[in-house]
């Protein structure tokens, strides 16, 4: 079984300031996460992902997030928010297990509100 | 290149009537994803195609809703009888195979409101 969580259904940060979208999963062997950014009356956009190799994953519009297997977390960071980041923001998760799933299992979304 | 293209965009109907809705893959991909965004809800999957087959159906709702995948490509939802918990934005996904850590191409949805 696989499963995924983001705690915070809305994230507040003032421009400039780092940000942290938080995401933690379940799953039986090792995972693949992703996150997925969703702006207002459109589809997910990919982020970025880990498969394997450096826990420290790096994405788009400056976006990174932290693979750490002991705490289950795939946390979303960026160093300086900006306005044009408020968005909804989805946490996804795939079990590698041979015979798992094909189905990524996504997060409820958690929304990222920054204040100018 | 073109990515996940949805049609239409938008869909007003009445209760009880037959919708399609329909999704275009990127071209080669041989993985199709619907699913269904209810407002202030996650992503709920309903059915996934690889080639033309549906290896997995395990989150259409009831049996009012089926899609179907013609020639490796385009996919077309039907939602039966429409009830007016069916309204909620369908989103299509596609990727270019299934099994590894593939990333999801989403298309930009079909919003459904039934009155």
């Amino acid at each position: 079984a696989q499963s995924v969580a983001q705690p915070e259904d809305q994230v507040n940060v003032a421009e400039g300031n780092p940000l942290t979208v938080k995401c933690t999963y379940s799953v039986s062997g090792n995972p693949y996460l992703f996150w997925y950014v969703q702006y207002p009356n459109r589809g997910l956009q990919f982020l970025l992902k880990y498969i394997t190799g450096d826990n420290l994953v790096k994405g788009s519009y400056g976006f990174e997030a932290e693979f750490n297997k002991s705490q289950t977390s795939f946390h979303l960071k960026k160093p300086s928010a900006l306005v044009s980041d408020s968005a909804l923001y989805f946490c996804a998760v795939r079990d590698r297990t041979r015979g798992g799933s094909y189905i990524p299992t996504f997060g409820r979304g958690t929304s990222l509100i920054v204040h100018p | 290149g073109a990515g996940v293209s949805q049609s239409p965009s938008n869909k007003v109907t009445e209760k009880g009537k037959d919708v399609e809705l329909r999704c275009d893959p990127i071209s080669g991909h041989t993985a199709l994803y619907w699913y269904r965004q209810s407002l202030g809800q996650g992503l709920e999957f309903l059915i996934y195609f690889q080639g033309n087959s549906a290896p997995d159906k395990s989150g259409l709702p009831s049996d009012r809703f089926s899609a179907e995948r013609t020639g490796g490509s385009v996919s077309t939802l039907t939602i039966q009888r429409t009830q007016q918990e069916d309204s909620a934005v369908y989103l299509c996904a596609s990727s270019s195979i299934a099994g590894v850590g593939e990333t999801q191409y989403f298309g930009p949805g079909t919003r459904l409101l039934v009155l």
